[in-house]
């Protein structure tokens, strides 16, 4: 079971509010991604993290911004949230030697009204 | 850069029977492929994994063969149940200096009808 978490699992907010959803893991992970995945099910790659006070935009752009202040903890901020926001939004996390895995978080569904 | 499909998008089997799910890759760097489950309202879950030197594995029921020259490979579940109804993503992998690049098919919606 990997330990992995995320807050809120749901987050139901208005248009113009600034959020962030955070994400941990205590595996000692060096590699953290942020996943877009949108209703037809696709995984889309917003953010990921090689370590601390590393941040890479991923293949999606995204209006989201992340930050890597300790290895465990890599949070995504949006800062004025629109509808066009509302997605499930994934972290994942994988160690940068010795292992291929990435395990996955629970996610956090986030809609915008 | 890597590009992965998956086919089908969707697939209905009777319980009991068989499933097979496969994708296809481009880039033959790419020595990692990862196949995950995703639950209605979970995350996606590694339930198994192959790399690039082996041609097959098998996990109890399910298993998953790697064909690296014509670069595809698929995932098999024998005697499906209904809890094996989810969305099954294969992934492709390869390193680099930092670590591992993952890039995922589309997913393939798999209903076990009882």
């Amino acid at each position: 079971e990997a330990d992995i978490y995320q807050t809120p699992r749901y987050l139901v907010i208005g248009t113009g509010k600034k959020i962030t959803l955070e994400c941990s893991q205590t595996m000692g992970h060096d590699k953290m991604y942020w996943y877009q995945q949108d209703p037809g099910m696709e995984l889309h790659l917003i953010h990921y993290s090689y370590g601390v006070n590393s941040t890479e935009k991923g293949d999606l752009s995204s209006e989201s911004t992340v930050s890597r202040i300790r290895t465990e903890h890599f949070p995504l901020t949006l800062e004025s949230a629109r509808p066009s926001h509302t997605s499930q939004y994934l972290c994942a996390s994988s160690p940068q030697t010795f292992s291929y895995e990435q395990y996955f978080g629970p996610g956090t569904r986030l809609t915008v009204t | 850069g890597e590009n992965v499909e998956q086919h089908p998008s969707t697939l209905s089997v009777q319980e009991g029977d068989s499933a097979v799910i496969k994708c296809t890759y481009s880039d033959s760097a790419s020595n990692y492929f990862p196949w995950y489950k995703q639950e209605l309202g979970k995350g996606p879950q590694l339930i198994i994994d192959i790399r690039s030197n082996v041609g097959e594995k098998k996990d109890q029921r399910i298993a998953v063969t790697l064909n690296k020259t014509a670069k595809h490979f698929s995932l098999h579940i024998t005697e499906t149940q209904p809890e094996d109804s989810a969305v099954y993503f294969c992934a492709a992998s390869h390193r680099d200096n930092y670590g591992q690049n993952f890039v995922f098919g589309p997913g393939t919606r798999l209903s076990v009808l009882p």
